[in-house]
């Protein structure tokens, strides 16, 4: 079984450019979610998707964005960039099990500089 | 925003020696507590995943036990070994999908 896959593995951009970043979900797994670690910071949570429509948001400002496609597929959106949105993006996809803990499985995430 | 704590931020082992660090986070509207194993250049991949107050789950060398009423876990490496050098990661959920994490105890172990 395939794991979660993030494309690109590494970006740069420019300040005010903006980018898309993808996440392929386990097979069957319909929540994604997406984290952001920054230097000297533990992973921050920016929201998770589910069934096409977004069920939780972290505190992050409106210039992130997402969306998931009817296949699971998800992608992560992040306009206007700044230079402290350098970071590594994070991609987890979990089973929806009514009744069980949601386990997150992560993608190798994709590391983006932004200059 | 949960506010979950791991103690040390750091630490070196020698090889063959034992060693244990602390997660802690707020026991009210307690769910699930995970841990998981990063390391370098790769997922972070689960170790555990634990609910009930006194909870000790096993994983070949590695152990953890959590108290929800106090808001701790310990993870346990017995005999480290240099392929446990990793940075060990605690998170919190609260019978929803995000994940409040703790900023790891990274782990160096000298041979």
């Amino acid at each position: 079984k395939a794991g979660v896959t993030q494309t690109p593995r590494y970006l740069i951009k420019t300040r005010g450019q903006q980018v898309t970043l993808s996440c392929s979900p386990i097979s069957g797994h319909r929540s994604v979610s997406w984290y952001q670690q920054t230097p000297g910071q533990g992973l921050q949570f920016l929201f998770e998707y589910f069934s096409e429509t977004q069920r939780n948001k972290g505190n992050f400002p409106g210039r992130f964005s997402g969306r998931q496609f009817s296949n699971s597929r998800s992608e992560m959106n992040v306009s206007t960039l700044e230079l402290g949105d350098s970071a590594l993006y994070l991609c987890a996809s979990s089973p929806d099990s009514r009744g069980t803990v949601p386990e997150a499985f992560f993608g190798q995430g994709t590391r983006l500089t932004v200059v | 925003i949960l506010n979950v704590e791991q103690s040390p931020q750091s630490l070196h082992v020698q090889e063959g020696d034992s060693t244990n660090f602390t997660c802690s986070f707020p026991s009210s509207n307690f769910y699930a507590l995970h841990w998981y194993r990063w390391e370098t250049a790769k997922s972070p991949e689960a170790l555990f995943v634990m609910t009930l107050n006194g909870d000790e789950k096993k994983k070949g060398r590695i152990s953890a036990t959590l108290n929800t009423k106090e808001g701790y876990s310990y993870l346990y490496i017995k005999g480290s070994q240099p392929e446990d050098s990793a940075t060990y990661l605690c998170a919190i959920n609260l019978n929803d999908y995000k994940l409040s994490f703790g900023a790891g105890t990274t782990v160096t172990v000298r041979a």
